[in-house]
């Protein structure tokens, strides 16, 4: 199993919702990632994972909160959120922590925030 | 905030042509750079990953080139075919603590290969 999912596709939930998005691989890689991509910018990091720890978090508003419950599946848990976090949330996966590999990504998962 | 800049923006090439484009970044505090092609409705994927001053890579028609004291590489696309039409990102890595930072994305130029 070569690529890395992500689930919902889509969401759309309103701003006193709480919800969560999954992403899993199952290729060994120790190291996940949470990139925020807005229409017509590149991907923003959110959140590194490496060896299931926190290692970098790019001061995002605590209204999103990062999960690693195993080295194969990372959650982005959202509560509260604003109309302007609507944007495709990528979740990627390297061999190990930040460093020298590639990073393999996911689809996305397209949120509205109403 | 790190300045990565890919340019052009976008680019129209006749099928056939051969093409490049550009991502300039930080000269200081460099780790590795990052390549990918995104095609529209799915993942980015990884194309080159490049660590060293004057690397060179190549994969089928497509090649890059690294100059990290200067801070550019180039992308090179030999011959083009439609299949090529996607958005290329840079994706720069700095090293601000010793380790390795996140990666800072260009905003990517939009190749379109007319046939």
């Amino acid at each position: 199993d070569t690529e890395v999912t992500q689930t919902p596709k889509h969401l759309v939930m309103g701003m006193t919702n709480k919800k969560s998005l999954k992403c899993e691989q199952h290729m060994g890689h120790r190291a996940m990632y949470w990139y925020k991509q807005k229409a017509k910018k590149p991907p923003e990091l959110m959140f590194v994972y490496s060896y299931e720890k926190l290692s970098i978090n790019e001061s995002v508003p605590s209204r999103f909160s990062p999960e690693c419950p195993n080295s194969s599946l990372l959650n982005l848990h959202l509560h509260a959120l604003q109309p302007e976090d609507s944007a495709l949330y990528l979740c990627a996966s390297s061999p190990r922590g930040v460093s020298y590999n590639e990073q393999f990504f996911g689809p996305g998962t397209r949120l509205t925030v109403l | 905030i790190l300045n990565v800049e890919q340019s052009p923006q976008s680019l129209h090439v006749q099928e056939g042509d051969s093409t490049n484009f550009t991502c300039s970044f930080p000269s200081s505090n460099f780790y590795a750079l990052h390549w990918y092609r995104w095609e529209t409705a799915k993942s980015p994927e990884a194309l080159f990953v490049m660590t060293l001053n004057g690397d060179e890579k190549k994969k089928g028609r497509i090649s890059a080139t690294l100059n990290t004291k200067e801070g550019y590489s180039y992308l090179y696309i030999k011959g083009s075919q439609p299949e090529d039409s996607a958005t290329y990102l840079c994706a720069f890595i700095g090293s601000s603590g010793g380790g390795a930072d996140g990666l800072t994305f260009g905003k990517g130029t939009h190749l379109i290969i007319q046939p």
